[in-house]
């Protein structure tokens, strides 16, 4: 079974903080990606890996960035936090591109 | 921009029926569709997936594929009180990547 751990399920933070939201798989999946889901929105991609140190802007990156130093892990950073990031956000991996993606158990955030 | 849509809801269907949720896609070059089950406060879970035209069922759960009319359904036979939750369908496109609709909020009624 393919496990993916985010490394907190809820997250209260002030604006202008740095957050580091963090994600692992253990599944030795190539594809990893952040999301955040907001009511109404649906799911929004925020940035993508397709490999190690390798990232790509999703749809909507203004705000943050991400890091990627080994294959199991991909770190999501808010450099200083605001208020319209208050969302949950999701972590993914896949195999491939066309795979399924397996989702993390999701982390909501609340910045004040 | 390439989209992937479905019907908000809710859409409420009585225990026991048949619950049919639809989704269409703008890509014509999709090659992928997948169907994920989320409850309220939780992650995605994968249902199903399906790469070509027709049918393909796994217990109370068919998906349904017409590339030519760029439609993917879920029809889920018997429905039961847990499977109220929103339904949201993915599409890989011709890009590799992975669009996914709103989803559909689905109430089984007792």
């Amino acid at each position: 079974d393919v496990k993916v751990t985010q490394s907190s399920r809820y997250l209260v933070k002030r604006t202008g903080e740095k957050v580091f939201l963090e994600c692992v798989q253990d599944m030795d999946h190539e594809n990893m990606f952040w999301y955040r889901q907001d009511p109404g929105l649906g799911l929004r991609l925020i940035y993508f890996s397709y490999d190690v140190k390798m990232k790509e802007k999703g749809d909507i990156p203004e705000g943050y960035s991400v890091s990627r130093e080994k294959k199991e892990r991909f770190s999501l950073i808010l450099e200083s936090a605001s208020t319209n990031q208050t969302s949950m956000y999701l972590c993914a991996s896949s195999l491939n591109p066309p795979d399924t993606q397996y989702f993390g158990p999701g982390t909501r955030l609340t910045v004040l | 921009q390439k989209e992937v849509e479905q019907n908000s809801g809710p859409l409420s269907v009585p225990e026991g029926a048949i619950a049919s949720l639809n989704c269409t896609y703008s890509d014509r070059g999709s090659q992928s569709f997948f169907w994920y089950r989320q409850y309220s406060g939780k992650s995605p879970e994968l249902i199903m997936s399906i790469y070509s035209n027709g049918d393909k069922e796994d217990g109370r759960f068919t998906a349904q594929l017409n590339k030519a009319s760029q439609y993917v359904s879920l029809l889920i036979r018997d429905s039961q009180p847990s499977d109220s939750a929103t339904y949201l369908c993915a599409v890989c496109d011709r890009d590799d990547k992975i669009i996914f609709g709103k989803g559909t909020r689905l109430h089984i009624l007792p």
